[in-house]
């Protein structure tokens, strides 16, 4: 069955510096990922999601995420965090490639301090 | 466009009432899906549809009806509410269901049982 890690429940940056939340998934075929974003009381919006062939994905607001097949990753960074990337994030991969059936992992936290 | 609308956005039900969550998109997508969102799990499927007239259970199904009568709604019935259905709910729609196609979401339903 695939599934999705994502390491750290809360990711705390201060404005300005990297951000890089990660995720890991398992998949015995090419998987169909997604980066998602909720903000405090919002529905999830959808940052980027992997296209197949490609190792770079630009998303929204500055967002970006490199896909490792070796490594089986799909980490999310930006290079400089605003405070209103202030959020929670959600590494997805749709189950048995149906969009209408995602898994999520537990979701990232980010806080991104002044 | 209103995309995907659901009601009630909060509601407090008594253990053993029933409710039905709305959901009603207007992008005539044939794909849509409800999820439960709880703390330190990520979302879960609760049940989704392919098309008027078809559902199937996802991977949290208990306790939860659905019907699919029309293309534009998916309602979500509780049956009778026990506490371990305090949850979010989020419901969302897709136009195809392969790929990596978009799922776009509802605000979400605050929902609480005591």
């Amino acid at each position: 069955a695939q599934s999705v890690t994502q390491l750290g429940s809360h990711v705390s940056v201060s404005e300005g510096a990297l951000v890089l939340l990660r995720c890991n998934y398992s998949s015995s075929v090419p998987p169909y990922l997604f980066w998602y974003v909720q903000y405090p009381n919002q529905g999830l919006q959808l940052l980027l999601k992997y296209t197949t062939g490609a190792t770079l994905v630009k998303g929204i607001n500055g967002f970006e995420a490199e896909f490792k097949k070796s490594e089986t990753s799909f980490h999310l960074t930006k290079p400089s965090a605003h405070m209103s990337d202030a959020a929670e994030y959600f590494c997805a991969v749709s189950d048995s490639g149906a969009t209408n059936k995602l898994i999520f992992g537990t979701g990232t936290l980010l806080a991104v301090q002044p | 466009n209103a995309g995907v609308t659901q009601t009630p956005k909060f509601q407090v039900l008594k253990t053993g009432q029933s409710m039905t969550l709305q959901c009603a998109q207007d992008m005539n997508h044939e794909y849509m899906s409800w999820y439960r969102q709880d703390p330190g799990m990520g979302l879960r499927l609760i049940h989704y549809s392919v098309g008027a007239g078809i559902t199937d259970q996802g991977e949290v199904p208990n306790g939860y009806n659905v019907s699919r009568s029309t293309t534009e709604d998916f309602p979500l019935r509780l049956l009778s509410a026990a506490p371990s259905q305090t949850s979010v709910y989020f419901c969302a729609s897709s136009y195809s269901q392969t790929g990596n196609t978009e799922a776009f979401f509802g605000q979400g339903t605050r929902l609480t049982v005591v």
